[in-house]
């Protein structure tokens, strides 16, 4: 049983289109990180929220952790071809000691 | 920011024999270091806690007599896929905290045949 559900799990969209990915959970977390996985590789961490209500932009991503520090989104204006990746959210528990990782999300931008 | 390094980052193994994976923080020293499986366009499951100096925290259904893992170092934690079979083949990832922040790995591919 997944702690953290993503939504949606697939996303292909044109280059300069806008979208949103959502990380929902029933739990609380310390904080919430925002990771790009390419195929073969470790995930890399985009931004890391650790205020409920909190926004992070970076570039043209921007970032929202919940009030109640249970949901997060990410949003991606402008996409570009670069952009393709698994997105992953990841929630940190018992004093930013685990991260729980979300089911993930497959953007594909197409040119 | 931190570095953490895997190796192998690919293996492939006889169906009985066991497997070696080497998880190294290059520029800290990470007491706890976290090990993870993924599964082909699936997210990241975690397996187990590895502590410097004592066992290993096993997540609810992973069996710890096959997914041994030695935490001898601050830098260092491996993994050891013991008797693999084809369906231990998987993507296994390591990380380690730097304060609020997880490092990854670049991940090992385990194919076992």
């Amino acid at each position: 049983t997944q702690l953290l559900e993503q939504s949606p799990q697939f996303l292909s969209i044109q280059e300069g289109e806008n979208l949103t990915v959502y990380c929902n959970s029933s739990s609380v977390f310390s904080s919430l990180q925002w990771y790009r996985q390419e195929p073969g590789e470790g995930p890399v961490l985009l931004v890391t929220v650790v205020t409920g209500g909190e926004v992070k932009k970076l570039k043209r991503l921007t970032f929202q952790f919940g009030d109640a520090r249970k949901d997060s989104s990410l949003h991606i204006t402008a996409a570009q071809t670069g952009d393709t990746g698994l997105y992953l959210c990841a929630g940190a528990k018992d004093n930013f000691n685990k991260f729980y990782f979300g089911s993930g999300t497959k953007l594909n931008v197409k040119p | 920011g931190a570095v953490v390094s895997q190796h192998p980052s690919w293996v492939i193994c006889k169906s009985g024999t066991s497997v070696k994976i080497e998880c190294r923080s290059l520029d800290f020293q990470a007491t706890t270091m976290f090990w993870y499986r993924q599964f082909p366009k699936q997210s990241l499951m975690l397996m187990a806690t590895s502590n410097e100096g004592s066992k290993a925290t096993y997540e609810q259904g992973v069996e710890k007599d096959k997914f041994l893992i030695n935490h001898a170092s601050l830098t260092l934690s491996t993994l050891t896929v013991t008797s693999a079979h084809p369906e231990d083949s998987s993507f296994y990832i390591c990380s380690a905290n730097l304060g609020t922040e997880a490092f990854f790995g670049q991940g090992t591919r385990l194919t076992v045949v």
